[in-house]
């Protein structure tokens, strides 16, 4: 999801459950994507990525999709844990574009007890 | 153990003052990046570097700029012709272009 300012996107999941978050991305030539966790006031850190020759790519308790049709990639992590608290960031790149990555605004996740 | 340090965590600028904000990897990474963060915002990239002794303007390129003489190292100076420099600022690296970026944990700069 995009922000706008200070109001992040905001998505509270009771710990336990499954999360999802979604990116829209608008270049239809963008053919990486990266999913970026951060948490306050560290930079973010690397969690899983895929290429536009897949549509699904699984590591652990972590799930990226992803749709070119209607440019829309996802991220499920399951069983939520308080530690996955944090700011989630796609990032997009394109060989057309020197594969220079372009982040998204992030969705905030608040993980209840 | 491997990763990308940045210097200082904290950094306080006068107006009209340069202050450059340093950024070292021991990951034997070609590619270095710059970063900007602003609350509640995604990353806008600043400048990056493929290669030592090479390095192309980003997205917000103005009143900033950057070296790269060794491959360890990509420090970023904030110049005074930067109007807004109050922001997060973050590095990272990545074995080339068509890698996943690394980050540091980031310098936070305020104007004093």
């Amino acid at each position: 999801g995009e922000s706008v300012g200070l109001h992040l996107p905001t998505l509270s999941v009771q710990e336990g459950d499954n999360s999802i978050i979604n990116c829209a991305y608008s270049n239809s030539a963008s053919d990486y994507f990266i999913w970026y966790k951060q948490e306050s006031g560290k930079g973010p850190q690397f969690i899983i990525d895929i290429r536009s020759n897949m549509d699904k790519r699984q590591g652990q308790r972590v799930t990226v999709l992803l749709n070119k049709t209607v440019k829309h990639l996802s991220l499920q992590i399951a069983a939520t844990q308080p530690g996955d608290s944090a700011v989630y960031f796609c990032a997009e790149a394109s060989k057309a574009a020197g594969n220079k990555l372009t982040f998204g605004g992030g969705t905030r996740v608040l993980v209840k007890p | 153990d491997g990763g990308i340090t940045q210097s200082p965590k904290y950094l306080f600028r006068k107006e009209g003052q340069n202050v450059t904000l340093s950024c070292e990897q021991n990951l034997n990474h070609d590619a270095m990046y710059w970063y900007r963060q602003d609350p509640g915002q995604g990353l806008r990239l600043i400048y990056y570097s493929q290669i030592v002794n090479d390095f192309q303007k980003g997205d917000i390129a103005e009143g900033y700029s950057v070296s790269r003489e060794k491959k360890e190292s990509f420090p970023l100076t904030v110049t005074s012709a930067q109007k807004n420099p109050t922001a997060f600022y973050l590095c990272a690296s990545s074995r080339n272009l068509n890698q996943p970026q690394h980050f540091g944990d980031g310098t936070r700069l305020s104007i004093l």
